[in-house]
């Protein structure tokens, strides 16, 4: 079936380093790919999509890029904040059927000042 | 804030009791999707609604249930609770767009006793 792995976390970084989150995916198809952000007490939220290979999603400074040779969508940024602190998700949507989202396990991301 | 609304925020009731869970989905969404968050099983898909009729269950145990309404409102009930049914419920909604993004509500935080 489809699945998606994410990088372990807790990842903990310092403001202004560069982060990479890493995602591969296992899927049929072309499915389409996701980050989603989780912050404290709060529901998931949209942070960036890629429908085909080789988009780019880009959202707040994230970056993505979907790779169909390596089944891969890491999520980038140049300069983190503390305000970036949450828990990430790389998840797929299925190509075909309910288009239900696969979930990788999460990475909580802390940025220290 | 996504559109997608979920009532109530947090629920604490016993075992062996039954719960509801509401959702509204974002105006124009046709497509109601339940997910559970628990630290142990991480994000995983229950089930999906379309235009009122069940489209894919997942990992959803038969002690729960739900339906979606005329006016795309979605209810989940949970019934027979136990210990192990404490997590995070969520409800997205999207427009079944290949590719479209789910949107997210805020949860309902669920803790059986």
């Amino acid at each position: 079936g489809n699945s998606v792995t994410q990088m372990e976390g807790p990842v903990t970084l310092s403001e202004e380093a560069f982060l990479t989150i890493n995602c591969t995916y296992t899927a049929t198809g072309y499915p389409s790919l996701f980050w989603y952000v989780q912050y404290p007490g709060e529901g998931l939220q949209l942070l960036l999509k890629a429908t085909k290979a080789d988009d780019k999603g880009s959202n707040k400074g994230f970056e993505a890029t979907y790779r169909k040779e390596t089944t891969s969508f890491h999520l980038e940024k140049g300069s983190v904040q503390v305000s970036d602190s949450a828990v990430y998700f790389c998840a797929l949507s299925e190509v075909q059927g309910a288009q239900k989202l696969v979930f990788g396990q999460g990475t909580r991301l802390t940025i220290n000042p | 804030d996504s559109g997608v609304t979920q009532t109530p925020k947090h629920l604490i009731t016993a075992t062996g009791q039954r719960v509801t869970l509401r959702c509204s989905p974002r105006s124009g969404d046709l497509s109601v999707y339940w997910y559970q968050q628990s630290l142990d099983q991480g994000l995983q898909f229950l089930i999906q609604y379309y235009n009122g009729e069940e489209r894919a269950k997942g990992n959803i145990l038969e002690r729960f249930s739900a339906q979606q309404f005329p006016d795309l409102h979605s209810e989940l009930n949970l019934s027979s609770l136990e210990l192990g049914d404490s997590a995070l419920y969520f409800c997205a909604s999207s427009d079944h767009t290949r590719g479209e993004a789910q949107y997210f509500g805020p949860g309902t935080r669920l803790l059986v006793l």
